[in-house]
């Protein structure tokens, strides 16, 4: 069966210090994946989606970025944080007959911006 | 008009009842429709689809899709409370290579014993 790894749970960073959050799912080949964020009363806002290796899209401008060195893995990346950037952080993969439906989602990791 | 629309609650039923969640969408050419369940502090868990306009049932949920009125609703019965949660509603329609899941802000539904 398909798992989805989300690392690390809760992270707590100064403004201005880089960010790594990782994701890797198992037991699939190819998936679509996606960095969803979920801040304090607001609801889940697409960041990034990737269709393969490489290919990454940007639902909205701001100062992350997301890569996928290898098939099963997604990474969610910042030079340096802002106080905006604190929230919940939700990787997420999907099959069905088109892209981008439904959707399993990692543990995800709460990220606190100090 | 935002896209996905759901009261924000809380909902609060008593346990036993039935709990109805109600979500609205702007866009006519969606096509697929989704309910998650969020326990607070863990991330979205899948508790039903549909696709077609009607009702369709999986165990105490049920899914209802109006896309005349551009409504999809969760009915969940015998409500309980470790049914307490943040319920989001979620939409796609296809687009090109890759289509569009847009989620409601959610409707926090407390459930009393």
């Amino acid at each position: 069966s398909q798992t989805i790894h989300q690392w690390p749970a809760t992270l707590v960073q100064p403004v201005g210090s880089p960010l790594s959050l990782e994701c890797t799912v198992e037991g699939t080949s190819n998936p679509n994946l996606y960095w969803y964020r979920q801040a304090a009363g607001r609801g889940l806002q697409l960041l990034f989606y990737s269709v393969g290796i490489g290919q990454i899209s940007s639902e909205v401008p701001q100062n992350l970025s997301a890569s996928r060195p290898q098939d099963r893995q997604f990474i969610l990346s910042s030079k340096k944080l802002l106080l905006s950037d604190s929230g919940f952080y939700l990787c997420a993969w999907s099959v069905g007959a088109a892209a981008g439906e439904k959707l399993f989602f990692g543990s995800g990791t709460q990220l606190s911006v100090l | 008009q935002k896209e996905v629309e759901q009261n924000s609650g809380p909902l609060s039923v008593p346990e036993g009842a039935i709990a109805s969640l109600n979500c609205t969408y702007s866009d006519r050419v969606s096509q697929s429709f989704f309910w998650y369940r969020q326990y607070s502090g863990k991330s979205p868990e899948l508790i039903m689809s549909i696709y077609s306009n009607g009702d369709k049932e999986d165990g105490r949920f049920t899914a209802q899709l109006n896309k005349a009125s551009q409504y999809v609703s969760l009915l969940i019965r015998d409500s309980q409370p470790s049914d307490s949660a943040t319920y989001l509603c979620a939409v796609f329609r296809y687009g090109g290579s890759q289509g569009n899941l847009i989620f409601g802000k959610g409707t926090k539904l407390s459930v009393k014993p």
